[in-house]
């Protein structure tokens, strides 16, 4: 069964100052992997994804992530923090080879950038 | 933005009422969910749908149903709504897999219910 964990429940980071949220995966074979961030009573907007290829993915905003398939893992990363990316980020997975299957959604982290 | 809508935005009602929370998607997706979120923020898939009369459960137990008898809208009722039914509701859809598979989900704005 696939499923996927974010480790930090609150992640806290000066503006200006790079920021890592991270995730890690379960899923049999190679997965897809998502990252959405959710502003407040908003629904969650699409941010970037990894199939195949480049291990970094570059997405909206300026975040990037890095797939690690050794150590199943899909952080998410942005040189400089911003005020303004405070916000719910969740992370992603599904199994390529089962298209029938669902997203499995991590628990969420929540962002703050502080000034 | 993504072309899917929810109708409305909040609403409070009081216990007992029968309410039914709108999703409408414009972008011709085959494959539609409901999630419910909790105020800790974690997301639970409650129903969802690969077509025109196809509808499953989700993951987490609903007293919700769903329709789907046109592609673009898959309302969720409940019946009989109750306090512990207060939450946030997201709809999402995604395209067929001739479409840009692999897919990401697309959100709509979400419905704050709460129940008095």
């Amino acid at each position: 069964a696939q499923s996927v964990a974010q480790p930090e429940d609150q992640v806290n980071v000066a503006e200006g100052n790079p920021l890592t949220v991270k995730c890690t995966y379960s899923v049999s074979g190679n997965p897809y992997l998502f990252w959405y961030v959710q502003y407040p009573n908003r629904g969650l907007q699409f941010l970037l994804k990894y199939i195949t290829g480049d291990n970094l993915v570059k997405g909206s905003y300026g975040f990037e992530a890095e797939f690690n398939k050794s150590q199943t893992s899909f952080h998410l990363k942005k040189p400089s923090a911003l005020v303004s990316d405070s916000a719910l980020y969740f992370c992603a997975v599904r199994d390529p080879d089962n298209y029938g299957q669902n997203f499995v959604f991590g628990p969420g982290t929540r962002l703050s950038v502080l000034p | 933005e993504a072309d899917i809508y929810q109708t409305p935005r909040y609403l409070v009602i009081g216990t007992g009422k029968k309410i039914t929370l709108e999703c409408s998607q414009t972008m011709g997706h085959d494959k539609m969910y409901w999630y419910q979120q909790d105020p800790g923020m974690e997301l639970h898939l409650i129903h969802y749908s690969y077509g025109v009369n196809s509808t499953e459960k989700g993951d987490l137990s609903s007293e919700s149903t769903v329709s789907r008898i046109r592609t673009e809208h898959f309302p969720l009722t409940l019946e009989s709504a109750r306090p512990s039914h207060t939450s946030q509701y997201l709809c999402a859809s995604s395209p067929p897999k001739d479409r840009g598979y692999p897919y990401e989900q697309y959100f709509g704005p979400g419905t704050r219910l709460t129940v008095t």
